[in-house]
């Protein structure tokens, strides 16, 4: 079982749609989970971290189910400009700090 | 702030040449630089974790001697891709950590890889 694991999508959405990413895990004892967006040939950029209560940053909540070993994020109100791929990343316990990051999941918003 | 810059952004080179790619914190002083590889369509995947002044920690099946480390100040690291294959085309991306919390991490924008 990979570490991080992801759907690859595509996701393809109308503007304005509500879309749900989710990814797995198989260290159950990883410390630190991130959700990061990765557009076409650039580099990663953080875009939440993910606590265990759930967190909400404006379109965005990510949601931790440690029993799961289970990430989500939810993107409300899609933009055209959301349309990127979504990694989810992972920090093992006792990693020092190194990331670990799933294949990534791509959205793309159409108008 | 919080910026980190690599350069080339992009090189071609013909197989069994060395490339150099350097990777710098422009505003801060990064305590750990990493350097990460990404073929098409994958996922980034840790090749190395450098602190300045002591040598690397190399990832499993990532040769050392064939990717030499090298993190002579705070600001800077480099990776040299020693007799390229045409199989280590890719896009190699660098980050560098703040503190000691390894997830404080600020990616540079990468630079590709082409080897003919």
């Amino acid at each position: 079982r990979k570490e991080v694991e992801q759907d690859p999508g595509p996701f393809n959405v109308p503007e304005g749609a509500t879309v749900a990413f989710n990814c797995t895990y198989s260290n159950s004892a990883s410390q630190s989970f991130f959700w990061y967006r990765q557009d076409c040939r650039k580099e990663p950029k953080l875009l939440m971290s993910v606590y265990s209560s759930g967190n909400e940053d404006g379109r965005f909540t990510a949601q931790l189910n440690r029993a799961s070993q289970y990430i989500s994020l939810l993107i409300r109100d899609s933009k055209l400009s959301d349309s990127a791929t979504y990694l989810c990343v992972v920090i093992p316990r006792g990693s020092q700090g190194n990331l670990i990051f799933g294949k990534g999941t791509k959205l793309s918003v159409k108008p | 702030g919080a910026v980190v810059s690599q350069h080339p952004s992009w090189v071609i080179c013909k197989s069994g040449t060395s490339v150099k790619i350097e990777c710098r914190s422009l505003d801060f002083q990064a305590t750990t630089m990493f350097w990460y590889r990404q073929f098409p369509k994958q996922s980034l995947m840790l090749m190395a974790t450098s602190n300045e002044g002591s040598k690397a920690t190399y990832e499993q099946g990532v040769e050392k001697d064939k990717f030499l480390i090298n993190h002579a100040s705070l600001t800077l690291s480099t990776l040299t891709v020693t007799s390229a294959h045409p199989e280590d085309s890719s896009f190699y991306i660098c980050s560098a950590s703040i503190g000691s919390a390894g997830y404080e991490q600020y990616f540079g924008p990468g630079t590709r890889l082409t080897v003919t």
